[in-house]
């Protein structure tokens, strides 16, 4: 299978909770990355988390990580109509020259 | 905003002709990498610097050749661009606390 895999898509509704879902394979990375893309945009680093943690909250975002079943997950309290975008789950790999991505979740958030 | 252009944002080209994009850093940062994306695949990278004149392959290079001759610049060549080439490349750089940051993107359409 793929290094990291992530659904396509997600709608919710506005004040709704987002839960994005990743899987990845390597064990050996240090952190695991979440990153946002509107349109037109480049990638604009969310959040992350040490892969010796359970969950980290940042605000409205919370990430965690089961490093048995090597899956990620984002939660975004509270979706806005500008949370609508690309997220993805990144996974740097032992070296950090060896960046795998996702293919990328969007979110679609209705008022 | 970590100081990174990427140059042209959008160009059209013929299949067979080279084509040179650039990407500019302000911020001596080292490690310097070139991503395409294409839909359903995320991002792959394409070549990274680890820095002057030290390059690297990645998981998608065929086709692909970089040059860093400075510190603030990594150019990627497509030596004879074929449709396949056809997406968004994006350059990033790596800070020093090890996260990636990228640059707004360079559409690239071969017909």
């Amino acid at each position: 299978g793929e290094d990291v895999e992530q659904s396509l898509f997600l709608s919710v509704r506005e004040g709704d909770s987002s839960v994005i879902n990743c899987t990845y394979t390597d064990s050996s990375s240090t952190y695991l990355y979440w990153y946002k893309q509107e349109p037109g945009a480049g990638l604009q680093l969310l959040t992350y988390i040490f892969s010796n943690m359970d969950m980290k909250q940042d605000q409205r975002l919370t990430v965690l990580l089961n490093k048995k079943d090597k899956h990620l997950s984002l939660r975004i309290a509270d979706t806005q109509t500008g949370d609508s975008a690309i997220y993805f789950c990144a996974d740097p790999r032992y070296n950090n020259n060896d960046m795998r991505f996702g293919a990328g979740t969007r979110l679609t958030v209705k008022p | 905003d970590a100081g990174i252009t990427q140059s042209p944002r959008h160009k059209v080209t013929e299949t067979g002709t080279p084509v040179t994009l650039r990407c500019h850093q302000t911020e001596n940062h080292r490690y310097m990498y070139w991503y395409r994306q294409d839909p359903g695949h995320g991002l792959r990278l394409i070549h990274y610097s680890y820095g002057v004149k030290d390059t690297d392959k990645g998981e998608v290079s065929d086709g692909y050749s970089v040059s860093r001759s400075k510190t603030e610049d990594f150019l990627l060549t497509l030596e004879s661009a074929t449709s396949s080439q056809t997406s968004v490349y994006f350059c990033a750089i790596r800070s020093s606390g090890d996260e990636q940051y990228f640059g707004p993107g360079t559409r690239l359409t071969v017909t």
